[in-house]
């Protein structure tokens, strides 16, 4: 079955440092791929997402690219804020009903 | 934000009790879907449901059941809670079947099994 891999936390850095999180996954067929964002005490929020190879997500500074070749999608941001910290969850999704296969998680902690 | 709300936001039940969590959606959409959050396990599928009275087992189904007798809601049911059901639950909600369109969460709820 599908599957997602994503880097453990918690990753933390100091404001303005460069953020990768790295994500692979595993799929039959061509799913889309999702960077999902839960802040403390609320539910999932979409982030970013695309669609097909090569896409480029982008949101609110944060950027991933479809890597079909690697079947990666790392979350990137250039500088990050304390705002920022959260829980972070990689996710594909393709097959009917629109289900949806998370990673583990990455919490981020940016301190100030 | 998404219409969406789940109750209880808290429970705390012994093992043996019966249980039920509520979904509650303003957004008149086709798809809902039950999950449970575990540290190191990402969010879980549990159910799902396609329509009013259709629903079909996720990755984690045993030991919970669904209903759906209403666009608007969705129950899950655990039928004699175990420790093991203690997490954190979460219903989400989708327009369409293409995996194109994101999915709408809820706030969650916290479920404690003793």
């Amino acid at each position: 079955g599908d599957s997602v891999t994503q880097m453990e936390g918690p990753v933390t850095l100091s404001e303005e440092a460069f953020l990768t999180i790295n994500c692979t996954y595993t799929a039959t067929g061509y799913p889309s791929l999702f960077w999902y964002v839960q802040y403390p005490g609320e539910g999932l929020q979409l982030l970013l997402k695309a669609t097909k190879a090569d896409d480029k997500g982008s949101n609110k500074g944060f950027e991933a690219t479809y890597r079909k070749e690697t079947t990666s999608f790392h979350l990137e941001k250039g500088s990050v804020q304390v705002s920022d910290s959260a829980v972070y969850f990689c996710s594909i999704g393709g097959n009917a009903g629109n289900m949806l296969t998370f990673g583990g998680g990455t919490r981020l902690m940016v301190k100030p | 934000d998404a219409g969406i709300t789940q109750s209880p936001r808290h429970k705390v039940t012994e093992t043996g009790t019966p249980v039920t969590l509520r979904c509650h959606q303003t957004e008149n959409h086709r798809y809902m879907y039950w999950y449970r959050q575990d540290p190191g396990h990402g969010l879980r599928l549990i159910h799902y449901s396609y329509g009013v009275k259709d629903t079909d087992k996720g990755e984690v189904s045993d030991g919970y059941s669904v209903s759906r007798s209403k666009t608007e809601d969705f129950l899950l049911t655990l039928e004699s809670a175990t420790s093991s059901q203690t997490s954190v639950y979460f219903c989400a909600i989708s327009e369409s079947s293409f995996n194109v369109n994101e999915q709408f969460f809820g706030p969650g709820t916290r479920l404690t099994v003793l």
